[in-house]
């Protein structure tokens, strides 16, 4: 079993949904959680960084983080043609800056 | 403009030859990382460095070596001994200096195929 779970999609939806998605994860020393996206062919980029419990907002992405049932989410309102990527999740302890990733969901947003 | 730059974009390679792929920054990162993404894996860590000089060995090290002689670049070299190296390849930075967030940064990466 793969310590971040993930699912691969595709998850496609109309412009203008909401796109939902999650990760499940095995280890409860992870403390920081992320969200990135990454364009075909491209190299990641931060969208969004949260630490323990909570939820975290930034325009048209909110971030939740249930360390109770080890599962974290990524909102996005309002979706766009743009938001057609592949999104990760990763995520590490308190110590050290080693990242543990999901394998990506890809997200197919259709005008 | 600061970022991470990585080359070359494609490299193919035959079967039993070594490759290096570069990797450099300017963003005066004292931590540098090499993944390696595979379609539905994510990304796993090959390698990684906290300072000039010093590196360690990610998930996945074995048939890959590094070396970190200058702040700027982190080379990851592709060995003979790696079984599967089709892939792409990713380069990161991060400021480092054990701050408790620490975002990385990725460059373009580079997709390696083994002819």
């Amino acid at each position: 079993q793969k310590e971040v779970e993930q699912d691969p999609g595709p998850l496609s939806v109309p412009e203008g949904a909401i796109v939902s998605l999650n990760c499940t994860y095995s280890n409860s020393a992870f403390q920081y959680f992320m969200w990135y996206r990454q364009y075909s062919r491209k190299g990641p980029e931060l969208l969004m960084y949260t630490y323990s419990s909570g939820n975290k907002e930034d325009g048209r992405f909110t971030a939740q983080v249930d360390k109770s049932s080890k599962y974290i989410s990524l909102f996005i309102r309002d979706s766009q043609p743009s938001d057609s990527a592949t999104y990760l999740c990763a995520m590490r302890g308190a110590a050290g800056n080693k990242l543990t990733f999901g394998g990506g969901t890809r997200v197919l947003v259709k005008p | 403009d600061g970022g991470i730059t990585q080359s070359p974009k494609y490299l193919f390679r035959k079967e039993g030859q070594n490759v290096t792929l570069s990797c450099e920054q300017n963003l005066n990162h004292d931590a540098m990382y090499w993944y390696r993404q595979d379609p539905g894996q994510g990304l796993r860590l090959i390698y990684y460095s906290q300072i000039v000089n010093d590196f360690q060995k990610g998930d996945i090290a074995e048939g890959y070596s590094v070396s970190r002689e200058k702040k700027e670049s982190f080379p990851l070299t592709v060995t003979s001994a790696q079984k599967n190296p089709t892939a792409f390849y990713l380069c990161a930075s991060s400021i480092g200096q054990g701050l408790a967030i620490d975002e990385q940064f990725f460059g373009p990466g580079t997709r390696l195929t083994v002819l």
